[in-house]
């Protein structure tokens, strides 16, 4: 089973700032890293898949980085909307035994 | 418009059953895998179950393996989770998505709660 290990747990800033989020696999998947954005009683959201392709009507702010095992999700300026819990998540397994990273939530500071 | 919309959490005693259901809508049903992904409170998402477009191939994380069951309706545009022998573990909520390429889940439902207490 692929693990994957997201850092930091909590990450405190404010708005306008730059949030580097990063996501660390335990083995290889290629460039097969999503990223979702999750707010407190509402479903998850896709924002990234293969590491860095925005999906559809997410802002340009948001960036993803990364291939093998070392990802970055980039905030370039947060705004208000963007304070959330962010998970990474592997599809490079087969049988499709999907595995989501343990979050980081980003705070206001 | 895509929508998913997850129905049938309560709750249920240990070692009692509970079926979820998800309508879909906006898109066509047959041609998506299919997945149940759940949260239990103040935790991180897990994922439950995967199921192919034609329902032949199903697989489950490991915890709920013998004890639930992913199945699907084309006809009528719906995914089904059945639970049997709940834990107290189980208590999440549980969220119906679409699976683009079979592994990106590219479209959620609202989640429904499961709370499994005496």
């Amino acid at each position: 089973e692929i693990v994957l290990t997201q850092s930091p747990a909590t990450l405190s800033l404010s708005p306008g700032e730059r949030a580097t989020l990063s996501c660390r696999a335990s083995q290889s998947v290629s460039s097969y890293l999503a990223w979702y954005q999750q707010k407190p009683g509402q479903a998850p959201r896709l924002l990234i898949y293969d590491a860095s392709s925005r999906a559809t009507g997410i802002p340009a702010r948001f960036s993803g980085s990364g291939s093998g095992t070392d990802f970055t999700l980039t905030i370039s300026s947060l705004e208000p909307e963007d304070f959330a819990v962010y998970y990474c998540q592997q599809r490079n397994s087969w049988p499709p035994k999907l595995t989501f990273g343990g979050g980081t939530k980003v705070e206001i500071k | 418009e895509v929508q998913l919309v997850d129905s049938g959490g309560g709750l249920v005693q240990p070692g009692g059953s509970l079926r979820l259901s998800c309508a879909a809508s906006g898109f066509t049903f047959s041609n998506y895998w299919m997945s149940w992904v759940r949260q239990a409170p103040g935790k991180g998402l897990e994922w439950v179950a995967n199921i192919k477009q034609d329902g032949t191939e199903q697989y489950y994380v490991d915890s709920v393996k013998g004890r639930f069951t992913i199945s699907r309706d084309n006809a009528k545009n719906s995914l089904y989770l059945q639970m049997n022998s709940l834990r107290a573990e189980d208590t999440a909520v549980y969220y119906c998505a679409r699976l683009k390429g079979g592994n990106l889940f590219d479209c959620w439902g609202q989640g429904t709660l499961v709370t499994v207490s005496s």
